[in-house]
């Protein structure tokens, strides 16, 4: 299986900050990789897909880059309804596999 | 608008057996890759299953041989089929729709079924 490591595990930060967070997989995924935010009691919901193309509905503050094992997601300027926990998965091969999550705190 | 929307989860020993369904609307079930994803309390996401347009299933090893994904067209919803239960298969179960390179990541989520397996 393909591992995905993200750092930092949780970060404090205020409003207006500049955020990134950081995934690496284990061996290359190209760049099938998906980025999630999830909320306290809520189902994850989809950032990110194919390392940088964000949803239709998610704000151009978010962006994603990086290719092969390293990626980032970045958060130009935090807002208060971006404190949640972030997950990066990869969907290059089966079993898609997700990292462990970085909580971003206020 | 696309719904899905998780039943059937609650507490059972270990050794049981539970069935979660999934009711998809806007959008056909039998079309589309559907998965089970579940989060432990406290813990990450781990995908349990998937189920192919065309039938075919995968499974994580930790669930393989005791979970059975399938789906009943008529009433556009997926199922999971939980036996032999384990305490460490207590977590919160989400149906989601597969998307992208062979339906691996997901699009929608449903709101989550709690399975609590304890003695």
């Amino acid at each position: 299986d393909i591992q995905m490591t993200q750092s930092p595990s949780s970060l404090s930060a205020s409003v207006g900050d500049r955020v990134t967070l950081t995934c690496r997989a284990s061996q290359g995924v190209i760049n099938y990789l998906a980025w999630f935010q999830q909320k306290p009691g809520k189902a994850p919901k989809s950032l990110i897909f194919g390392a940088s193309v964000l949803r239709s509905e998610v704000p151009s503050r978010f962006s994603g880059s990086g290719s092969g094992t390293d990626f980032t997601l970045t958060i130009s300027s935090l807002q208060p309804e971006d404190f949640a926990t972030y997950y990066c998965q990869q969907y290059y091969n089966y079993p898609p596999t997700f990292g462990q999550g970085t909580k971003v705190e206020i | 608008e696309v719904q899905l929307v998780e039943t059937g989860g609650g507490l059972t020993q270990p050794g049981g057996s539970l069935r979660l369904s999934c009711v998809a609307s806007g959008f056909t079930v039998s079309s589309n890759y559907m998965d089970w994803v579940r989060q432990a309390p406290g813990k990450g996401l781990e995908w349990v299953s998937v189920l192919y347009s065309g039938g075919d299933t995968y499974y994580a090893d930790s669930v393989r041989g005791r979970f059975t994904i399938s789906r009943d067209d008529s009433t556009n919803t997926v199922f999971l089929q939980m036996n032999s239960l384990r305490v460490e298969d207590t977590a919160v179960y989400y149906c989601a729709r597969g998307w992208g390179y062979g339906g691996k990541t997901f699009d929608y989520w449903g709101q989550g079924a709690l399975v609590t397996v304890s003695p």
